[in-house]
């Protein structure tokens, strides 16, 4: 199985300062169609999950400009430009390359 | 607008077998797969499997196989899992989740079925 690693694994945050979340793949999870196979979530407190970045840098529908997805094959990065009180919860990254694998979630908070 | 609904907390003891159901609204059922994920306390999810609910096709995970099987009833746009010969390290949150192949991800999640198996 593709195993993918989340740095960091806690982050508090600002209101209207930026943020950063890594995640790693063992595999790269590019297919050949050009496409990165790496989706990102939040979970909110006491919800379930909800989509946030499709294909590695795609905003889905709803999602506010100030999230945004970046990566290479295994190397990906999704970036709040400011972050606010609602985006609190955990965030991981999901790939659907193969057998789908979960990274181990970073939470975050708000100082 | 896209729904999916899970069926209630579930207490079972060790051996036992659970059914968790995930009825589907606001899209064409048999048009998209079922993933059923879950989450054990404090863990990340791992991923148990996925059924195609048009023609009833199913994977499962290596970790379960021949302990889970999905089915679905199409009339109800229901999914559902069944999860046999319960241990305690089964307790979790158990998600359904819609996949949207065009996007390759999870549209859309469930709210989750909380299963505590007890010793």
């Amino acid at each position: 199985d593709i195993v993918m690693t989340q740095s960091p694994l806690s982050l508090s945050v600002t209101p209207g300062e930026p943020a950063s979340i890594s995640c790693r793949s063992s595999q790269s999870l590019l297919h050949s169609n050009g496409y990165k196979y790496l989706g990102w979530y939040l979970q909110k407190p006491g919800q379930s999950p909800q989509l946030l970045i499709y294909l590695g840098s795609n905003r889905a529908a709803g999602v506010p400009d100030r999230f945004s997805g970046s990566g290479s094959g295994t190397d990906f990065t999704l970036k709040i430009s400011r972050v606010e009180a609602e985006d609190v919860g955990v965030y991981f990254c999901i790939q659907t390359l193969q057998t789908p694998t979960f990274g181990q979630g970073t939470r975050l908070e708000i100082k | 607008q896209v729904h999916l609904v899970q069926s209630g907390a579930e207490v079972k003891k060790a051996g036992a077998s659970v059914k968790v159901s995930c009825k589907a609204s606001g899209y064409s059922f048999t048009t998209f797969p079922i993933h059923w994920v879950r989450q054990a306390p404090g863990q990340s999810f791992e991923w148990v499997g996925w059924m195609n609910p048009g023609n009833g096709n199913t994977r499962y995970s290596q970790n379960f196989q021949g302990r889970v099987i999905f089915t679905r009833d199409t009339s109800a746009n229901t999914a559902y899992m069944e999860l046999s010969s319960l241990r305690s390290g089964d307790t979790a949150v158990y998600y359904c989740a819609r996949y949207f192949a065009n996007d390759e991800s999870f549209d859309f999640w469930g709210q989750g079925t909380q299963l505590i198996v007890s010793s």
